[in-house]
């Protein structure tokens, strides 16, 4: 059973630029969660996708945008990057969103 | 506003002691309350949570965690630590009406030989 995966692994990016990060939710999840994490802190919650709409969203500037596919898996966009971009981005997944979070390994982005 | 508090910034024990890693928390409702452990460069895993029922909830690798209303507290606990559990932990808490975590800033757990 594969648990949440999360490509790619490394990004590196110049401000200005755009990203897109992608994540497959655990094998019976349906609702995905994205997180930044900068160095020595806590995750912060950017969004949440449920039934390919944003459920709820965080704190984060409309440079920050989603997407969930049919199939569940979702990606994270992210546009005019700026240096403050550069974190550990997180996917999570769950059953309705209510249920324990699981999470995938992360992709580091960083911005130059 | 909602916010979770580790006020340790590290914790060192020695291994075969007993270990605790402190949680306070401040939300508006019923707390759903977890703990992840982070491992260098790695996603978080989840170790272990409380929804309701038994304030003493046990979890993954023999850690165990007290929910204590009264304090707002979920101290993360083990009785004998091992080497091996040098690691980052977070606490974190949702409530019913919300879909997301708060995360505490973590502790860095170290464990000497």
């Amino acid at each position: 059973d594969a648990g949440v995966t999360q490509s790619p692994t490394h990004l590196i990016k110049t401000r200005g630029q755009q990203v897109t990060l992608r994540c497959s939710p655990k094998s019976g999840h349906d609702t995905v969660s994205w997180y930044q994490q900068a160095l020595g802190q806590g995750p912060q919650f950017i969004f949440q996708y449920y039934e390919e709409e944003e459920r709820q969203r965080g704190n984060f500037p409309d440079r920050f945008s989603g997407h969930q596919f049919p199939n569940y898996s979702s990606e994270l966009n992210v546009n005019a990057l700026l240096l403050g971009d550069s974190a550990l981005y997180l996917c999570a997944s769950s059953f309705q969103g209510r249920e324990t979070q699981y999470f995938g390994p992360g992709t580091r982005l960083l911005v130059l | 506003a909602q916010s979770v508090a580790q006020p340790e910034d590290q914790v060192n024990v020695a291994e075969g002691n007993p270990l605790t890693v402190k949680c306070t928390y401040s939300v508006s409702g019923n707390p759903y309350l977890f703990w992840y452990v982070q491992y260098p460069n790695r996603g978080l895993q989840f170790l272990l949570k409380y929804i309701t029922g038994d304030n003493l909830v046990k979890g993954s690798y023999g850690f165990e965690a007290e929910f204590n209303k009264s304090q707002t507290s979920f101290h993360l606990k083990k009785p004998s630590a091992l080497v091996s559990d040098s690691a980052l932990y977070f606490c974190a808490v949702r409530v019913d009406s919300n879909y997301q975590l708060i995360w505490g800033a973590g502790t860095k757990l170290i464990i000497k030989p």
